[in-house]
C-alpha cells in the first residue's frame, strides 16, 4: 500500500523557517517524482514545488520561489520542504503527493497518491 | 502564467442526475488536464488524466472530454457519496496549477 506521512509542521513566527518531511512507504520511492501542495484553511489546492526522480530538477511556484526548497533522500525513501522567511499567507496544510509517473515525462505532473497533510501556521 | 477557471463554482443537484462542469485554460494546454476529487474532511483523490483517461478504481459514471483551452468533467448519474469539490489541474509546463474547484452538492 502506498502511503506518505508528512511531518514538521506547527505554530511559526512571520520571517521563520520549518522544514517538511514526508516519509514514503509502499512503493519504490526513487522512481517517482514527488511534489508538495497546499492548501490554505477554506480554500483551494495550490501546486507548491515538484521534484524529479534523482533530484537534479525541481520546479516552484511564483509564490515561494527563492524562499522554498525542495529536496529528496532517496535512500531515506523520504522528500523535504524548506521553508524560509514564512509569511502569513504561507499558512496552510502541505501535502506530500507521489507523481503518477509513466513512461513520459508528463506523468510525473499530475499527482495519483496523497499524504493526510501536516499544518502549516505562521503567526505572531 | 496560464490560468485555470472553472463553472460553475458550486452546483446542487439531484441524485441520479447527469453533472457537468467545466474547466477552462488561458492558454492552449492541448490534452495536458488532471482531475482530482476532494471530499469535505478528506485529502484530494485522482480521478483523470489526459482530460479523459479515468485512473483505476474510479467509478465508471465519471468522464472527462476536452482539449486546447475548453474541458468537462461529467458525472452521468450524481450519487450521494459524490458530494465533494473537484479540481482540474494544468500539466503542460511549469506552474501545475489548479483550477479553483467546484463543490457539488446534492439537491
Amino acid at each position: 500500500e502506498v502511503k506518505m506521512v508528512e511531518s514538521g509542521g506547527g505554530l511559526v513566527q512571520p520571517g521563520g523557517s520549518l522544514r517538511l518531511s514526508c516519509a514514503a512507504s509502499g512503493f519504490t520511492f526513487s522512481n517517482y517524482a514527488m511534489s508538495w501542495v497546499r492548501q490554505a484553511p477554506g480554500k483551494g489546492l495550490e501546486w507548491v514545488s515538484s521534484i524529479s526522480t534523482s533530484g537534479s530538477s525541481t520546479d516552484y511556484a511564483d509564490s515561494v520561489k527563492h524562499h522554498f526548497t525542495i529536496s529528496r533522500d532517496n535512500s531515506k525513501n523520504t522528500l523535504y520542504l524548506e521553508m524560509n522567511s514564512l509569511r502569513a499567507e504561507d499558512t496552510a496544510i502541505y501535502y506530500c503527493a507521489k507523481a503518477k509517473g509513466g513512461v513520459t515525462i508528463l506523468g510525473n505532473r499530475y499527482f495519483d497518491s496523497w499524504g493526510q497533510g501536516t499544518l502549516v501556521t505562521v503567526s505572531s | 502564467d496560464i490560468q485555470m477557471t472553472q463553472s460553475p463554482s458550486s452546483l446542487s443537484a439531484s441524485v441520479g442526475d447527469r453533472v457537468t462542469i467545466t474547466c477552462r485554460a488561458s492558454q492552449v494546454i492541448r490534452n495536458y488536464l488532471a482531475w482530482y476529487q476532494q471530499k469535505p474532511g478528506k485529502v484530494p483523490k485522482f480521478l483523470m488524466y489526459a482530460a479523459n483517461t479515468l485512473q483505476s478504481g474510479v467509478p465508471s459514471r465519471f468522464s472527462g472530454s476536452g482539449s486546447g483551452t475548453d474541458f468537462t468533467l461529467t458525472i452521468s448519474s450524481l450519487q450521494p457519496e459524490d458530494v465533494a469539490t473537484y479540481y482540474c489541474q494544468k500539466y503542460d509546463t511549469a506552474p501545475f496549477t489548479f483550477g479553483p474547484g467546484t463543490k457539488v452538492e446534492i439537491k
